[in-house]
């Protein structure tokens, strides 16, 4: 099976940089998935890294790290419509595992 | 587009009933897929089909059954509902057979059985 680990909630104010980890333990592994989350609203897709290294998308990166079995997503820049939850995900050839989420907090 | 569609937007059932969540997506995906989301649990997988006629279960199936008749709609069944399947339910697709392409999620049921 897959499990997931990251931390439940992150606090940060406007124009910093912050950095949300994720471990995992998993077998068939596919890549990592990182997702965003409003409160209410339904998840959108961020990123993803099937190797290693750095992905960078705008003010948003995510690193996966397969030896370690690690990635983090790092945000830039953080403005206030960056506070939601943030779920990483490992995919298997079938299957998407989510983590059980962090919340970002953004303060003026 | 209108990419992935559920419907309803929001349910009660009483305990025992049964009901079906519709799931439509007009992307052309092949793989569509059942979560639900629990405060504090992440969304776990119910069910997933990577293309028309194939079904498999995910993490969590018990008391839910699916089909997928054709590529565009991924209807989820209650058979007979539990307060335990109190929960907010999303439908989401993927290019290709693979979760692993980026999801698109539907706008969600929230469903509470009492």
């Amino acid at each position: 099976g897959q499990s997931l680990e990251q931390p439940s909630e992150v606090t940060a104010v406007e124009g910093a940089i912050v950095q949300i980890n994720c471990t995992y333990q998993t077998s068939g592994f596919y890549g990592l998935s990182w997702y965003q989350q409003h409160d209410g609203g339904a998840p959108t897709f961020l990123s993803y890294n099937a190797l290693d290294g750095l992905e960078e998308t705008g003010r948003f990166s995510s690193f996966l790290s397969r030896s370690d079995s690690y990635g983090y997503l790092l945000l830039q820049e953080l403005q206030m419509k960056d506070s939601a939850s943030y779920f990483c995900a490992v995919g298997s050839r079938s299957t998407l595992t989510f983590g059980k989420g962090t919340m970002l907090l953004v303060s003026p | 587009n209108a990419g992935v569609t559920q419907t309803p937007k929001f349910q009660v059932l009483k305990t025992g009933q049964s009901m079906t969540l519709q799931c439509a997506q007009d992307m052309n995906h092949e793989y569509m897929s059942w979560y639900r989301q629990d405060p504090g649990m992440g969304l776990r997988l119910i069910h997933y089909s990577v293309g028309a006629g194939i079904t498999d279960q995910g993490e969590v199936p018990n008391g839910y059954n699916v089909s997928r008749s054709t590529t565009e709609d991924f209807p989820l069944r209650l058979l007979s509902a539990a307060p335990s399947q109190t929960s907010v339910y999303f439908c989401a697709s993927s290019q290709g057979n693979s979760p692993n392409y980026g999801y698109t999620f539907g706008s969600g049921t929230r469903l509470t059985v009492v």
